[in-house]
């Protein structure tokens, strides 16, 4: 079952802050974060293991609440390079049901 | 770099004509995926593979199948293409079942079904 993401767009100026939230109703592996630009394909941010266990880029956070199925992704002090569309991935069944994305997060970042 | 291969980028075919996409990796991954995404839209899930001989249908029900014989291969066909089949097709793949691996999409395949 695919995850939910909110909120479905986000418009910023350049050096504010935003979380994007991804929620599941069923019980999670994995969470992946994923950028999209237009006519590119989706690029790799960080991914959240049950357990604690995570992996990402430096200046990208995240969280994991393994208790409610949620995860949020944090973007601080924006940058006109993080427009895009984000989004969350879930892995469920122990790893095996597949990599399931959300709908996405579109994100404009004005100067 | 991602080393993830997906031909041809762009296909304009006919109705009812059999097409393959192809997707090659070479990183080794046990983990394969076929999305299908309309453009500013959602990453839809069709099929997926954790290993040789392993395929799964995704959320998303599709008319296309897939075979995993070789690790590094993973294409996708359709018997019979529709107008409805016209979309953006995104192959991807990640480690091994017991890693927390990324996973490394393709450029994609546009089609596009007349």
């Amino acid at each position: 079952q695919q995850p939910v993401q909110s909120p479905q767009a986000v418009i910023l100026r350049e050096g504010e802050d935003a979380v994007i939230n991804c929620s599941s109703s069923k019980a999670l592996y994995s969470v992946h974060w994923y950028r999209q630009k237009h006519g590119e394909a989706p690029v790799f941010l960080m991914i959240l293991l049950k357990g604690g266990e995570q992996k990402g880029h430096e200046k990208i956070s995240a969280s994991f609440n393994e208790k409610k199925q949620q995860s949020s992704l944090y973007l601080t002090a924006s940058q006109l390079s993080y427009s895009g569309t984000y989004f969350c991935g879930t892995e469920s069944g122990g790893g095996a049901d597949g990599l399931t994305f959300g709908k996405g997060t579109h994100l404009i970042i004005q100067p | 770099e991602a080393d993830i291969y997906q031909t041809p980028r762009y296909l304009v075919i006919g109705t009812g004509k059999k097409i393959t996409l192809e997707c090659s990796q070479t990183m080794g991954h046990d983990k394969m995926y076929w999305y299908q995404q309309d453009p500013g839209m959602e990453l839809h899930l069709i099929h997926y593979s954790y290993g040789v001989n392993s395929t799964e249908k995704g959320d998303l029900s599709s008319e296309s199948t897939v075979s995993r014989i070789r690790t590094e291969h993973f294409p996708l066909t359709l018997e019979s293409a529709r107008p409805s089949h016209t979309s953006q097709y995104l192959c991807a793949s990640s480690g091994t079942l017991d890693s927390l691996d990324e996973a490394f999409f393709g450029q994609g395949t546009r089609l596009t079904v007349v």
